[in-house]
């Protein structure tokens, strides 16, 4: 059974730095490309970044450019997103979600990790 | 950037109804889209992909259909377990993007 797993998630100050972590299993992570998505409370869905299978193709949304970093390591099974410089406007769930083998859909997706950026 | 506009924002309708909800890109995305859809305090469920692929264990309820710039989810015939919210995500180009959403509300 796949399954995906994020952890990471607390209360944070703005300017502060928070990584969060995806802990997959159920199917061979290296083989998948891997994606974070966020939703603020009360919102929609916002894609936040890509990281193909061997971390060769990475994008992030402009809204999060520049201060964000995903990352993986496949011999752990493990997807990271790195947040530096948090402002309020990050307070979301954030998910990770595993992209189809042959196309762009998220075909799983872990529970969430609320990050909450206040003062 | 692509952007996704989804109507209507919010659809009230009744157990048996046949609805249908509309995704438009901003640009042409061919047939990259997928659907899925999310209940309160869960994370979203890929319904459709490819525009109108029915992903494993979905009810034959749900279609997906369009290319292009013009796509639709229809649900046949509304069950109770059906309202939720629905989300259009195109995947052409980077930055993915995601419709609004349409909250399918019981009438």
């Amino acid at each position: 059974e796949v399954q995906l797993v994020e952890s990471g998630g607390r209360l944070v100050q703005p300017g502060w730095s928070l990584r969060l972590s995806c802990a997959a299993s159920g199917f061979t992570f290296s083989n998948y490309a891997m994606n974070w998505v966020r939703q603020a409370p009360g919102k929609g869905l916002e894609w936040v970044s890509y990281i193909n299978s061997r971390s060769g193709f990475i994008y992030y949304a402009d809204s999060v450019k520049g201060r964000f970093t995903v990352s993986r390591d496949n011999a752990k099974s493990s997807l990271y997103l790195q947040m530096n410089s948090l402002r309020a406007e990050d307070t979301a769930v954030y998910y990770c979600a595993r992209d189809h083998i042959d196309y762009g859909d998220l075909d799983y997706w872990g529970q969430g990790t609320l990050v909450t950026v206040s003062s | 950037d692509i952007q996704m506009t989804q109507s209507p924002s919010t659809l009230s309708a009744s157990v048996g109804d046949r609805v249908t909800i509309t995704c438009r890109a901003s640009q042409s995305i061919s047939s990259w889209l997928a659907w899925y859809q999310q209940k309160p305090g869960k994370a979203p469920k890929l319904l459709i992909y490819k525009a109108s692929t029915l992903e494993s264990g979905v009810p034959s309820r749900f279609s997906g259909s369009g290319s292009g710039t013009e796509f639709t989810l229809t649900i046949s015939s509304l069950q109770p377990d059906d309202f939720a919210t629905y989300y259009c995500q195109q995947y052409n180009s980077y930055p993915r993007t995601f419709g609004q959403g349409t909250k399918l509300e019981i009438k």
